[in-house]
């Protein structure tokens, strides 16, 4: 009940193309959904999040959708281009349990020329 | 402003012995969290520290512990090291009453021999 499954494992797009990354959770007490970039020999940076009683987030190229009956949320890259190419993370964070993120198994995303 | 400072980046130990990290979080942070992050296991949270308390722990052996100092700062250590330690040990801070933005610092790699 803990867990967030995410997919694809990996994903390769055209630049200029959508990139779509899915996560599904259970535990209903999540509260606070982030997502996470993460570039080779670096930490996680946070990209952008949303909260359940929101169906969708835009912040430049990434829009979180989110929806709450599905337990599902998931991160479209807009335009994509090849600096985009990194790990993405989905998370959630438990209400009343401090500042511990669940975090997705990730998405390694490939954007090519 | 300087975002979170990790040290060492890396470090090489042998099986049985012991590890400090060090963790600096952003000016202002004074809540610290700690992540293990193995390419089988993925981000997992290890343990939360705000105002030299700890919030929250993960499902981690005793052999992983913590502690957080007065000016924020935070270390955490890992006694008699396993092979299956070896990995990057992440620290994220937090701003006061805004624990669901977390910003990660680039990581300790340890390799256990």
């Amino acid at each position: 009940q803990q867990q967030v499954k995410q997919s694809p494992q990996s994903l390769i797009v055209q630049k200029g193309g959508i990139s779509i990354i899915n996560c599904a959770y259970e535990n209903t007490a999540f509260d606070y959904f982030p997502w996470y970039q993460q570039f080779p020999g670096k930490g996680p940076a946070l990209l952008i999040a949303i909260r359940p009683d929101v169906s969708e987030k835009k912040e430049g190229r990434f829009t979180i959708s989110f929806n709450k009956s599905a337990k599902q949320f998931s991160l479209h890259i807009m335009d994509s281009q090849p600096g985009d190419s990194a790990t993405y993370f989905c998370a959630a964070r438990i209400t009343g349990g401090g500042n511990k993120l669940t975090f997705g198994t990730g998405t390694q995303l490939k954007v090519e020329l | 402003k300087a975002g979170v400072t990790q040290t060492p980046r890396y470090l090489i130990k042998t099986r049985g012995q012991q590890v400090t990290l060090s963790c600096s979080p952003i000016s202002g942070h004074r809540s610290v969290s700690w992540y293990q992050q193995t390419p089988g296991q993925g981000l997992q949270f290890l343990f939360e520290y705000f105002s030299e308390t700890q919030r929250n722990k993960g499902n981690f052996p005793g052999r992983f512990s913590g502690r957080q100092f007065s000016n924020s700062r935070s270390e955490m250590n890992v006694s008699t090291l396993e092979l299956g330690d070896s990995a990057l040990y992440l620290c994220a801070s937090s701003l006061a009453g805004k624990g669901y933005e977390q910003y990660f610092g680039p990581g300790t790699r340890l390799t256990v021999t």
